[in-house]
Parts: C-alpha cells; sequence; structure tokens
C-alpha cells in the first residue's frame, strides 16, 4: 500500500464514450502528477500539478483533461479517445515539486479503447 | 531533454547477483532514482543518487558516476520475490524526472 489509490483498476471505453479516472492519496502531500505507461515504454509524463495548480502539460492532447480540486484528489477525465490511448494510467504525488523527491504511485488504471 | 538507456531483460537465478546498468543523455542532469514494479502493481521507490558513488540499502545497492553518464542498480541475493521491472529515471536541474523503458528482471529457481 502506497497511500496513492486510483479507480477504476480496469476501464473499457468506446471512442465516443466520456469517462473518468480518479486517484486520492493520503500522504499529506503537494504536489501530484499523472503518467501514461505503455508497454516497452519509458513512462511518459502527461501532467503535473501542485498546490492544486498545474505546472506542467506536456503537449497531451485536448481528449485528457485533469483536474486538482484539493491537493488530495486528481482527476482524468477522458472524452473521444483513440485506441493508441490505450494504456496503463499512472498517478502519483510527492511531498513537493522539486525533482528530486521521491515519487509515491497508485497501481493505475489499465485502459482499453475499443 | 533527456533520454535514459537501460537492458530490456536481464535473467538470473536465486541467490545470484544482477546488474541493471543506465546511461543518461541529459542537459542539467540532477540525480539518478530506480523504481521497481511488479506486474499489476504500482512503481515503488527503491533509491536515489545525486552524488557519484555506491548507495546501499539492504540487498540493493545503486551506483552513479557523473563523469561517465552512467549509473547501475546492483541486487544481491536474489530471490524469486525480486522478479519485477525496475526503472531508471533522471532529474535535470528543472525537476523533471525522465524514465527509461524499464528492465524486466526475470529470476529462475
Amino acid at each position: 500500500e502506497t497511500g496513492v489509490t486510483q479507480t477504476p483498476r480496469h476501464l473499457v471505453m468506446g471512442m465516443t464514450n466520456k469517462k473518468s479516472l480518479k486517484c486520492e492519496q493520503h500522504l499529506g502531500h503537494n504536489a501530484m502528477y499523472w503518467y501514461k505507461q505503455s508497454a516497452k515504454k519509458p513512462l511518459e509524463l502527461m501532467f503535473v500539478y501542485s498546490l492544486e495548480e498545474r505546472v506542467e502539460n506536456n503537449s497531451v492532447p485536448s481528449r485528457f483533461s485533469p483536474e486538482c480540486p484539493n491537493s488530495s484528489h486528481l482527476f482524468l477525465h477522458l472524452h473521444t479517445l483513440q485506441p493508441e490511448d490505450s494504456a496503463l494510467y499512472l498517478c502519483a504525488s510527492s511531498q513537493d515539486r522539486t525533482g528530486d523527491e521521491k515519487l509515491f504511485f497508485g497501481s493505475g488504471t489499465q485502459l482499453s479503447v475499443l | 531533454g533527456q533520454s535514459l538507456e537501460q537492458p530490456s531483460e536481464v535473467t538470473a537465478v536465486e541467490g545470484a547477483i544482477v546488474q541493471i546498468n543506465c546511461t543518461y543523455q541529459t542537459s542539467g542532469f540532477y540525480g539518478l532514482s530506480w523504481y521497481q514494479q511488479h506486474d499489476g502493481g504500482a512503481p515503488t521507490f527503491l533509491s536515489y543518487n545525486a552524488l557519484d558513488g555506491l548507495e546501499e540499502t539492504g540487498r540493493f545497492s545503486s551506483f552513479l558516476s557523473r563523469s561517465d553518464s552512467y549509473g547501475y542498480l546492483l541486487l544481491q541475493e536474489l530471490q524469486m520475490k525480486d522478479s519485477a521491472s525496475y526503472f531508471c529515471a533522471g532529474t535535470d536541474s528543472w525537476g523533471k524526472l525522465q524514465f527509461g523503458a524499464g528492465t524486466q528482471v526475470v529470476v529462475t529457481p
């Protein structure tokens, strides 16, 4: 148990659906992240929030929309996804956003887009 | 930007020693981290090297050489539960963390 919880664990959606991924951290951290993990590829950083403010958006398509209502919760809203968006989506948190901080990851949401 | 290279897979027997190398190309390199991820699980932090040299934590050790843009993770006295993917990750001076593609370690009886 890392202290970071993601739901759902698995999600299958059609290209016209709208769904949301949820992440919650119970560690009192100030920074939260979304990563995309595809097989045999490096983890790709998607978004970074620090103190509820988005501080990084790594050229992610607009069909992915993050939301951070408070420092404990992070959402990733999905709409009109493509099959190539099928991947494991990982949420992480860290105490602050200094770069040498240890990241605490959730177990991820395995997303399949049909 | 950064890029990190590590082998895709390593196989070893229980009780053996495995070294996973990671070479990086980066501007403003700050430090190297290692993470372990079991199938279906969350990546978990193992170690962080900001300075050259060896850091030891139980059976696992991590090494960094800035002059060679190289680091490694050493797994000693391998156990079956060590079968997992291991990722190196480089931090640059802007606080950006870039991961390698991961090394699958397979431990056999």
